[in-house]
């Protein structure tokens, strides 16, 4: 089973800052990585596929690298809304298993 | 628009039975895989289980380790919604139960607001 981990778990930044979210697997996965992103009392929002593919609707302020087994999640200028946990995602080859990383809580400082 | 529903959550006793419900519209049911994903209290995201979008000759079903031989996800095209039957149920599943459109190759989108499984004697 291939486990992502993602750092830091807390990344406190203000308004207007840049974010770096981490996400590394622990085998290559190509650029088969996902994110989301969760508010509280919210079900998870799909911000990222295949590592750089902005889902629709996604402010062009996020941005997302990587391949292998290092992926990076970029939020530029950071708003009020984006303060929230990040998740990375991937999918295994067969059977298809889906494992997430533990999470990333971006918020105020 | 695209919205998922889930129903049937709620307490329920140590090794006993739940079902839960998962409805869609907005979209062509048929043509899609779904899927449960859970997230206890306070933690991450587990994926559950998934079933494939073909039905006539037997879907294909995944599930995790922690929950095969317990869960079984099913999925009904005519009434657009897809099931999991929830048996032996132990206290660690307590959590909340998202229904999620997908895999679309990699990824679920959307999911459905959850709905609350509780474990507990």
């Amino acid at each position: 089973e291939i486990v992502l981990t993602q750092s830091p778990a807390t990344l406190s930044l203000s308004p207007g800052e840049s974010a770096t979210l981490s996400c590394r697997a622990s085998q290559p996965i190509s650029t088969y990585l996902v994110w989301y992103q969760q508010k509280p009392g919210q079900a998870p929002r799909l911000l990222m596929y295949d590592a750089s593919t902005r889902a629709t609707g996604v402010p062009a302020r996020f941005s997302g690298s990587g391949s292998g087994t290092d992926f990076t999640l970029t939020i530029d200028s950071l708003e009020p809304e984006d303060f929230a946990v990040y998740y990375c995602q991937q999918r295994g080859n067969w059977p298809p298993l889906f494992t997430f990383g533990q999470g990333t809580k971006l918020e105020v400082k | 628009q695209v919205q998922l529903v889930e129903s049937g959550g709620g307490l329920v006793k140590p090794g006993g039975s739940l079902r839960l419900s998962c409805t869609a519209s907005g979209f062509t049911f048929n043509d899609y895989y779904m899927t449960w994903i859970r997230q206890a209290p306070g933690k991450g995201l587990e994926w559950v289980s998934s079933i494939s979008n073909i039905v006539n000759s037997g879907p294909s079903i995944y599930a995790a380790d922690s929950v095969k031989g317990r869960f079984t996800i099913s999925r009904d095209n005519s009434k657009n919604s897809v099931f999991l039957q929830m048996d032996s149920l132990r206290v660690d599943d307590t959590a909340v139960y998202y229904c999620a459109r997908g895999p679309i190759i990699t990824h679920f989108d959307p999911w459905g607001q959850g709905t609350q499984v509780t474990v507990s004697s």
